[in-house]
């Protein structure tokens, strides 16, 4: 089984900064088959990227992803007040199990 | 609009049994695959089942495995996830998803329901 692990934990950065959000996979993904989500409080998760590295429909271009192997990064090049979520790497289809990271809050400084 | 809507979540007792359903509209819902994802309260994401378009491939986590049982019924467009033998940490909103298939990321998700599992 595919292990995820994200890092840090919690990020508190202020509006306008720059966000860098690691993924490590136990072994390499084929393909990058690599998704982030976004998950806001009591709401359902939103696909980011996909891939690895292609925005998925209506996700902003200050979003984006890249990595392959079994490191991957999602970079969000200046913070909104909208962007301050949870955040989820998962690797999809790899022996038909698919896999979540614990996540990364991102959180206001 | 693509739109995902889960019921029949509730508290149920250990060892007991219950029945989600997702009600999907808005795509042709026998060309896509579905799954089931759960997070438990303050935790995160953890997928519990897949299946395929057909419904003929289901696919189990092994947390799950022998206890739950995904379905479809594609002339009603419902995905559903019988669940048995019932566990204190089975307790978890349970969002069901679309997927092209069975190696793509889930681009709709439900909102979810909670099922409680408790004495």
């Amino acid at each position: 089984e595919i292990v995820l692990t994200q890092s840090p934990a919690t990020l508190s950065l202020s509006p306008g900064e720059r966000a860098t959000l690691s993924c490590r996979a136990s072994q390499r993904l084929s393909s990058s088959y690599l998704a982030w989500y976004q998950q806001k409080f009591g709401q359902a998760p939103r696909l980011l990227i996909y891939g690895a590295s292609n925005r998925a429909t209506g996700i902003p271009d200050r979003f984006s992803g890249s990595g392959s192997g079994t490191d991957f990064t999602l970079t969000i090049s200046r913070l909104e007040p909208e962007d301050f979520a949870v955040y989820y790497c998962q690797q999809y289809g790899s022996s038909r199990t698919w896999t979540f990271g614990q996540g990364t809050k991102v959180e206001i400084k | 609009e693509v739109q995902l809507l889960e019921s029949g979540g509730g508290l149920v007792q250990p060892g007991g049994s219950l029945r989600v359903s997702c009600a999907a509209s808005g795509f042709t819902f026998s060309s896509y695959a579905m799954t089931w994802v759960r997070q438990a309260p303050g935790k995160g994401l953890e997928w519990v089942s897949a299946i395929s378009d057909g419904g003929g491939n289901t696919y189990y986590a092994d947390s799950v495995k022998g206890r739950f049982t995904i379905s479809r019924d594609n002339s009603k467009n419902t995905l559903f996830l019988q669940m048995n033998s019932l566990r204190a940490e089975d307790t978890a909103v349970y969002h069901c998803a679309k997927a092209k298939g069975l190696v793509t990321p889930f681009d709709y998700w439900g909102q979810g329901t909670l099922v409680t599992v408790s004495s």
